[in-house]
């Protein structure tokens, strides 16, 4: 039973330029939960999905980043005209039931804005 | 909004002795205390929990303490093993309240060295 996957590991992408990060959950899971890590900082809440809902986004920022978990696929975060400050590891956690004690976190995808 | 802290960034420990590491949290509504370990380049992996009825709760070379009247608790670790070397994040987490009682709120963490 393969763990949460996320891609890419790394990116890289310059100013203005938009980011798109994909999470594969754990099999059987229909949740997902999106976290962010600034440097040196712990993992802050973005974004708590089902399939095809967004259930909780009090955590993602009002403008340029939108979050999508459709009914067949990977979650997608997105991020639009990429600035510096959005360098981070952004982490995927998956659960079955959407309960915190049981989120499965994949290893990151690793943003870096130039 | 910082409602769980860890005040120690680092600490460092000689193989086989006690790891303490230490969390506050200022929100009495949180049900579980859950501790995650991180590796570089890794994501967070669970560890070790607490119910908020109970103050202490043992896993092995680990054990959680609880202290809710002083909203504080703590993780043990020992004997502290080489292995253990890693960034610990305490994650308070609320149950019931159906959109916001599934996330989890992390402390900033604390980097454990384990010296052989």
């Amino acid at each position: 039973n393969a763990g949460v996957m996320q891609n890419p590991r790394h990116l890289v992408r310059r100013r203005g330029q938009e980011a798109r990060l994909r999470c594969s959950p754990m099999k059987g899971h229909s949740h997902v939960y999106w976290y962010r890590q600034l440097p040196e900082e712990g993992l802050k809440f973005m974004v708590y999905l089902q399939k095809e809902n967004i259930i909780d986004e009090s955590g993602m920022p009002k403008e340029r980043f939108s979050a999508e978990f459709p009914k067949e696929g990977p979650s997608i975060l997105r991020i639009q005209q990429v600035v510096r400050g959005d360098s981070a590891a952004y982490f995927c956690a998956s659960s079955p039931k959407g309960l915190g004690l049981e989120q499965y976190f994949g290893p990151g995808t690793r943003l870096t804005v130039t | 909004d910082q409602q769980v802290k860890q005040n120690s960034p680092s600490l460092s420990v000689q193989e086989g002795r006690i790891s303490i590491l230490n969390c506050d949290y200022t929100n009495s509504m949180f049900d579980y205390f859950l501790w995650y370990k991180k590796y570089p380049a890794e994501g967070p992996t669970f560890l070790i929990s607490i119910s908020s009825i109970k103050d202490k709760n043992e896993d092995g070379r680990f054990t959680v303490f609880l202290n809710k009247s002083a909203k504080h608790l703590s993780l043990h670790i020992v004997p502290s093993q080489p292995g253990d070397s890693a960034v610990y994040f305490c994650a308070p987490w609320v149950v019931g309240i159906k959109a916001a009682g599934n996330k989890l709120t992390f402390g900033g963490g604390t980097r454990v060295l384990v010296k052989p």
